[in-house]
């Protein structure tokens, strides 16, 4: 059981070039979330879905984009990548609103 | 989202009991109270929650208030292993909001 996988692992970006980051789970969980991390400090929510076809933002949801089309994948894109953007990016599910959420390893990404 | 308010930091004794406290005044009846912890370069790991009563598992206990305006995780016998951030973050609905957390260092 491979829980949840978030691909890549490190990424260097160039200002204003786009990626896209991955995030799977195999549990057939309903809810996904994606977060960023910047150095020292809390964990921010920027999108999350409640199941297939449904997303909504989180508390700093600009200059991402997201989909969700299965309920194993949630992708988050990023578009015109800026400094502002460099952090530590994690995916996270669980099965319902009040039931365990497990992360992935995270993300790192920077953008020079 | 309703806020909490941890401590920045705690320290205790390694095989010693560790209280990390956690205010959360505003709470509404509907909000969990849910607590999960980030070891150093990983991603966070749930530890446990609950909703009126106290909850024991393998990891924690959790203790709450009667008026719920507060709550205190509780590791029984602390090891180095248990030195993380550890977030109390009060959940209604869909989101899944962290605070700041509290950094807790284990001594030898």
């Amino acid at each position: 059981n491979a829980g949840v996988t978030q691909t890549p692992k490190f990424r260097i970006l160039k200002i204003g070039q786009s990626m896209t980051l991955q995030c799977t789970q195999d549990m057939n969980h309903n809810y996904m979330y994606w977060y960023r991390q910047d150095p020292g400090m809390g964990l921010k929510l920027i999108y999350y879905s409640v199941g297939a076809g449904i997303t909504d933002k989180g508390e700093v949801p600009n200059g991402y984009n997201v989909s969700r089309s299965t309920t194993e994948d949630f992708p988050l894109r990023l578009e015109l990548a800026a400094p502002s953007q460099t952090s530590v990016y994690f995916c996270a599910s669980s099965y319902w609103e009040n039931t365990e959420a497990f992360f992935g390893q995270g993300t790192r990404l920077t953008v020079v | 989202d309703a806020k909490t308010t941890q401590p920045n930091s705690m320290e205790s004794n390694e095989e010693e009991p560790v209280h990390l406290p956690c205010n959360h005044s505003t709470i509404s009846g509907t909000d969990y109270i849910h607590w999960y912890r980030q070891l150093p370069s990983q991603g966070p790991e749930y530890v446990i929650h609950g909703l009126t009563s106290n909850v024991n598992n393998r990891m924690a206990s959790l203790a709450i208030a009667e008026d719920r305006k507060s709550s205190t995780l509780i590791l029984h016998r602390a090891t180095l292993r248990d030195a993380a951030v550890y977030y109390c973050i009060l959940k209604s609905g869909s989101r899944l909001t962290f605070g700041e957390g509290t950094q807790l260092t284990v001594n030898p």
